[in-house]
């Protein structure tokens, strides 16, 4: 069973650029979510879907963050413009159905610094 | 409020010992569900372990055991027979009914194994 998929890797942009990470779950997994983790910490949920609608996104900061899961399986976050307190680690996850018992799988996720 | 503490920053073990690392949750929910995740320096976050608020037996998963004890709210991982690529931050992470299964992750262990 292929695991979560995600690109790019590492991505370095100037501040105020914008950039998009892609995110596709395993095969089958209708909650998907998208976490920051800035270094020494854990990771933050930031928006949280059901198939293609968002369950949650009280985390998400929605003046230069956005993200669409459109056919309920790949998903886009996209931060517009971006600030240097954006440098992190975007983990995406997913998992079979959005219960407290359904255990989460993580992509290796994507490296972002903003210079 | 943080509802996963994890109160050691660091641990030591020696090669083929045992080590303990602590999580303790706050939650109103009766419903809950706790994980452990390894993430080694390539940044991956790798599922180990689960324990649901209504299980009466302790989660065993090879090496990895989960030591419950729901009415003083912990959830400590123990390694057992320590290897060295166990070395690798250690995430204990809730989910919660009652908060459209989102989960919360604590700040992590960083686990070192000495050969």
């Amino acid at each position: 069973e292929a695991g979560v998929a995600q690109s790019p890797r590492y991505k370095i942009i100037e501040k105020r650029q914008s950039v998009a990470f892609w995110c596709n779950p395993i095969s089958g997994h209708a909650t998907l979510y998208w976490y920051q983790q800035i270094l020494g910490q854990g990771p933050k949920l930031l928006i949280q879907f059901q198939n293609n609608g968002v369950v949650d996104d009280s985390q998400l900061p929605k003046d230069r963050f956005s993200a669409e899961r459109l056919k309920g399986v790949d998903s886009t976050l996209k931060i517009q413009p971006a600030k240097l307190e954006d440098s992190a680690v975007y983990l995406c996850a997913s998992s079979f159905r959005r219960t407290e018992t359904n255990t989460q799988y993580f992509g290796p996720g994507t490296r972002l610094t903003v210079l | 409020a943080q509802k996963i503490t994890q109160t050691q920053p660091g641990m030591f073990v020696q090669e083929k010992e045992a080590v303990t690392l602590d999580c303790t949750y706050d939650t109103s929910d009766q419903s809950y569900g706790l994980f452990w995740y390894k993430q080694p320096s390539s940044g991956e976050m790798i599922f180990l372990i689960y324990q649901g608020s209504y299980d009466e037996q302790n989660a065993t998963e090879g090496r990895y055991s989960l030591n419950f004890q729901k009415a003083r709210k912990s959830a400590n991982l123990v390694i057992s027979a320590s290897q060295l690529g166990d070395s690798a931050m250690y995430f204990c992470a809730m989910r919660e009914t009652g908060n459209a299964g989102k989960s919360t992750f604590g700040d992590g262990t960083t686990l070192t194994v000495k050969p």
